[in-house]
This record gives C-alpha cells, structure tokens and sequence, in this order.
C-alpha cells in the first residue's frame, strides 16, 4: 500500500503568514494527489485536485506543487477562516490512502 | 449544485450488520465513480470503498474487505454500502463522495 506521510501534524500559525503543509508519497504517484480542508463538524472540501489545480470555488491564496515525492499546499496569507484540519489523498491505486492531517491553528 | 444525502445509520451491537444509503443529485450520477469514506470521533479521515461509474470495478480498504460491500443503483441515483461483522473499530462518521462533493455524514457506533 502507498503511504502518505503528512507534516506537520500541527501548524500554529498568525494571520497574514505563508505556512506550508507537505505530504510524502511512499512510491510513485504522479500528480494523483488531493487536498481537502475540514472545518469542526463539517464535511471534507476539495481545495487542490492533480497535485497543482485549484478546485472550484477555492481561493487563490491556496495553492499546490509538487518536487519528486513530495507534494505541498501553501496558503499565501492566512486569514483567519483557514484555520482548519487538511488532509492529502492519494488516488494512484487502491487502497487510496490519505495522510495523518494538519491541524492549523491560530499562534 | 452537488448535493449527496446518507442515510441509514444508527446503534448497534457487535457482529450486527448495517446498510446505508447515499443518494446523489446535482450531477451526472451515472458517470461519477463514488467512494465512502470514514472517519472515527477526533481521528483522520479513512478511505474505505471505491465503485467504478458502471459498477464495474469495486475496491476497499483492507480493514473492511470481505465485510463491507459498495454497490450502487444508477437508475436510482444511490449508492450503498452494506456492513456485516460490525466491530467497535468500525464506529465513525460515514461519508460518501464523488471528490469534489462530498455529503454530510451519517454516524455509525458500534457498542455492545
């Protein structure tokens, strides 16, 4: 099975910052790779979808890259409604697997 | 808009079985390969079934292979998924997506 490992597990972070969230995929999964934002008490939302796109509706301080194995999402400037859990999925091959997930909180 | 609605969750014992029930509107059902997804109190989510938009390829998770069964009737706009050999690990808010739209969550506990 492909593993996703995320980092970090927590983020603390201050309004306007650049933060970063990195997933490592154990073999190869070309651009298969997601990223969803999940609020307290409310259902995943797609933000990044093929690594690098924006999903509809997903602000464009949000982005997504790749380098090798490791994949990243970057909010350019955080306000404060990004405070929220995200988890990375890969989508490759079954099983698909999804990382640990990052909690971003407010510093 | 995407909308999916599951339905079908509850209490129950161990070794109990469960259906659920997610029915799709907003999109194009028939075409979309559709997963459930899960996610146990204050823990990560957990892919656990995914069926191809034919219902031609199925796969799990190994924690639920030969347990759980994904199925779907497009002509009903609905996908399924049956449990058999509930176990306390299996407890968890159950999701259906078709990644972008995901619905709200039904609750599954399994306790004794």
């Amino acid at each position: 099975d492909i593993q996703m490992t995320q980092s970090p597990s927590s983020l603390p972070a201050s309004l306007g910052d650049r933060v970063t969230i990195t997933c490592r995929a154990s073999q190869d999964i070309g651009n298969y790779l997601r990223w969803f934002q999940q609020k307290p008490g409310k259902s995943p939302r797609l933000m990044i979808y093929g690594a690098t796109n924006l999903a509809a509706g997903v602000p464009s301080r949000f982005s997504g890259s790749r380098s090798g194995s490791d994949y990243s999402l970057t909010i350019s400037s955080l306000e404060s409604e990004d405070m929220a859990d995200y988890y990375c999925l890969q989508s490759k091959e079954s099983p698909f697997t999804f990382g640990a997930g990052t909690k971003l909180e407010l510093k | 808009e995407v909308q999916l609605v599951e339905s079908g969750g509850g209490l129950v014992k161990p070794g109990s079985s469960l259906k659920l029930s997610c029915v799709a509107s907003g999109f194009t059902f028939s075409s979309y390969g559709m997963h459930w997804i899960r996610q146990a109190p204050k823990k990560g989510l957990e892919w656990i079934a995914l069926i191809y938009y034919d219902s031609s390829n199925k796969y799990y998770a190994d924690s639920v292979k030969g347990r759980f069964t994904i199925s779907r009737d497009n002509s009903k706009n609905t996908l399924y998924l049956e449990m058999n050999s509930l176990r306390s690990e299996d407890t968890a808010m159950y999701y259906c997506a078709n990644m972008p739209g995901w619905g709200q969550g039904v609750m599954v506990t399994v306790s004794s």
